[in-house]
Parts: C-alpha cells; sequence; structure tokens
C-alpha cells in the first residue's frame, strides 16, 4: 500500500515569512495529492489539491509542487499569518472511482509568530 | 460538498464499556470510511463502510472491536467495544466526492475513556 513521510513534525515561523512542508509518497501509481489543514479542536479540511498531470497550482498564498519522478510534493505558503496556525496534513492515493481512501502523512503542526 | 454531522461530539466513558458514535450525510453516498485520530497523531482509517455489505476493515482493526452499521446510504454508525484507556481518540466519519477524491469530515467525537 501507499506510504506517505511528512516533514517537519513542527515549524514555527514569524508573521508575514514563507513556509514549506514536504512530503513524499511511495506508491508511483497515486495521482491525487491533496493537503488538509486542521484547526486545533475541528475537522481536517481540503486546502487545496494537485493532480499528476500537473506540476504546480497555486490559490493565494497557498501552493503546491509536485516532482513524480522523485515522488514527492510540497505546499508553500507566503506571507503567512496567525490564522495559518494549525497542523496540515498531505495525502496521496491512486484514484480509480468512488470509495477511495486516503493515506495521511504524520502531519506539521505550523505556529505562526507574532 | 457534503455536509456530515456526527454524535456525540464528546464523551467520557467508563473501562469497559461501549459506546456507538452515529454519522449522518445531507446526501447519498456509497461508501463511508471511519478514521481515527489519536492524540497529536494523523488520521488512520479504520473501515470503509459499504450500503448492504459488511464494512471493510484495515490492518490492525477488527469487526468485534470496532462494529459499523451502514442500514441505508446516508447514516452509519460505529461502535468503539470494551472500551481501554488507550481508545481515547477522536473518531472521525467521512465520506469522499465520488471520482474527484476529495474528503469531507464530520466534525469528529472526542472520545475519553477513564
Amino acid at each position: 500500500g501507499e506510504n506517505v513521510e511528512q516533514h517537519p513534525s513542527t515549524l514555527s515561523v514569524q508573521e508575514g515569512d514563507s513556509a514549506v512542508i514536504k512530503c513524499t509518497y511511495s506508491d508511483s501509481a497515486s495521482n491525487y495529492f491533496p493537503w488538509y489543514k486542521q484547526e486545533l479542536g475541528k475537522r481536517p479540511q481540503l486546502i487545496i489539491d494537485i493532480r499528476s498531470n500537473v506540476g504546480e497550482k497555486k490559490d493565494q498564498r497557498i501552493a503546491v509542487t509536485l516532482n513524480k519522478t522523485a515522488k514527492h510534493f510540497s505546499l508553500h505558503i507566503t506571507e503567512t499569518q496567525p490564522e495559518d496556525s494549525a497542523v496540515y496534513f498531505c495525502a496521496a492515493i491512486r484514484i480509480t472511482g468512488g470509495g477511495n481512501k486516503l493515506t495521511f502523512g504524520t502531519g506539521t503542526q505550523l505556529k505562526v509568530e507574532l | 460538498s457534503a455536509v456530515i454531522s456526527q454524535k456525540p461530539s464528546r464523551d467520557i466513558c467508563q473501562r469497559g464499556t461501549s459506546l456507538t458514535i452515529q454519522c449522518q450525510v445531507d446526501s447519498q453516498v456509497t461508501m463511508m470510511f471511519w478514521y481515527r485520530q489519536q492524540p497529536g497523531q494523523s488520521l488512520t482509517l479504520i473501515a470503509t463502510a459499504n450500503q448492504g455489505s459488511e464494512a471493510t476493515y484495515e490492518s490492525g482493526f477488527v469487526i468485534d472491536k470496532f462494529p459499523i452499521s451502514r442500514p441505508n446510504l446516508t447514516f452509519s454508525t460505529l461502535t468503539v467495544s470494551n472500551m481501554s484507556p488507550e481508545d481515547s481518540s477522536i473518531y472521525l466519519c467521512s465520506v469522499d466526492s465520488g471520482n474527484t477524491g476529495e474528503l469531507f469530515f464530520g466534525e469528529g467525537s472526542r472520545l475519553t475513556v477513564l
């Protein structure tokens, strides 16, 4: 099955700086790579995703890059704000229709300091 | 997107007892997923609940410990049986969007076993 590794486990940045979280996956057939944000005491929510047919995707201050050859993908947050503080999870899956089971990374606790 | 309601949102349970968590979705879905999130950890899939058939359990999880019901296309329950303090976790119900891969999560049920 798929195995997803995520680094770093904790990340502290100053407000306004950039933050980068990196993930690697093992299954070369994986074709969908979402990122979830989980604020304290709340449910995980999708913030951005990328599919294997593109190398980069951007949505305002967040972007994700994918290197299929190296089997790694990264989340980039620019101009960080205190409300970006949360746990971020990457995930990977090979979509084959309905009932797709995501494999999650171990999570990164991001703290944005004033 | 799907709206998922879970209850209870939290509970404190005694060792040796069982607790059933309910999950209601606002639309019909073929499969529902149950995840466990231990304190400070990532999300681990317990089982996939299919309507009209037995649930499919992941490695390390068994039906006797986590019996699942799926009586219709909008509802599922997960029971945590014969609880011990190691079962203290957040249990999350989720559904996917079909062929896009995105997962939607319920609010989670935070169980504390004394």
